[in-house]
């Protein structure tokens, strides 16, 4: 299993504009989160989502967009880039929320900067 | 909300040593679940130990070990025998126990480890 895969692993971009960050997870777990680590910060939630079609607002949701069309892959939408964004972003996803044992498995991150 | 407090940004130890490191939290809830994850420069998140609020005995994983206080509401970490792979940021998490919930992160502390 690859576990959680993340693409790319760095990207540039300037102000103003769009991307997509890919994360696919080979586990078939039912979870998905999208988190953010500001420079020496702990990781904070975006989006996540419960199962395909299913997602909800983390603790900083605005300018991003996310989807969930398959249990395998959970896209995460940057509109409109602005330097804020400036980040490492981890996806990582969980068999399901509840319990000490469902732990979520993290992938290799993101490095986004906005110039 | 929950907060998750880690009050020391860095800490070092002597190859063999013992340290530990920090962490205080702040909820209403009676379950939950703590966390220790370990990130090394790779980026990866590694979860190092977890402890379910219900359970008295203080979890236990090879050389790490946490001290529980649920009344102090604090999760210490304890590494044992320090290894300079030891080396890391290591982050404390909370988590409710209910469904599709999310993470909350600590600050982290750099871990040195001086050979």
């Amino acid at each position: 299993n690859a576990g959680v895969t993340q693409t790319p692993k760095f990207r540039i971009l300037k102000i103003g504009q769009s991307m997509t960050l890919q994360c696919t997870q080979d586990m078939n777990h039912n979870y998905m989160y999208w988190y953010r680590q500001d420079p020496g910060m702990g990781l904070k939630l975006i989006y996540y989502s419960v199962g395909a079609g299913i997602t909800d607002k983390g603790e900083v949701p605005n300018g991003y967009n996310v989807s969930r069309s398959t249990t395998e892959d959970f896209p995460l939408r940057l509109e409109l880039a602005a330097p804020s964004q400036t980040s490492v972003y981890f996806c990582a996803s969980s068999y399901r929320g509840t319990g000490a044992y469902n732990e979520q498995f993290f992938g290799p991150g993101t490095r986004l900067t906005v110039l | 909300a929950q907060t998750v407090t880690q009050s020391q940004p860095e800490m070092s130890v002597q190859e063999a040593e013992t340290v530990t490191l920090s962490c205080t939290y702040d909820t209403s809830e009676s379950d939950y679940y703590l966390f220790w994850y370990k990130q090394p420069p790779s980026r990866q998140m590694i979860l190092v130990i977890r402890q379910e609020a219900y359970k008295q005995q203080n979890a236990t994983e090879n050389r790490f070990s946490v001290n529980f206080q649920k009344a102090a509401k604090s999760f210490s970490l304890k590494i044992s025998d320090s290894q300079l792979g030891d080396a890391a940021m290591y982050f404390c998490a909370y988590k409710k126990d209910n469904a599709g919930n999310m993470l909350t992160f600590g600050g982290g502390t750099r871990l040195m480890v001086k050979p």
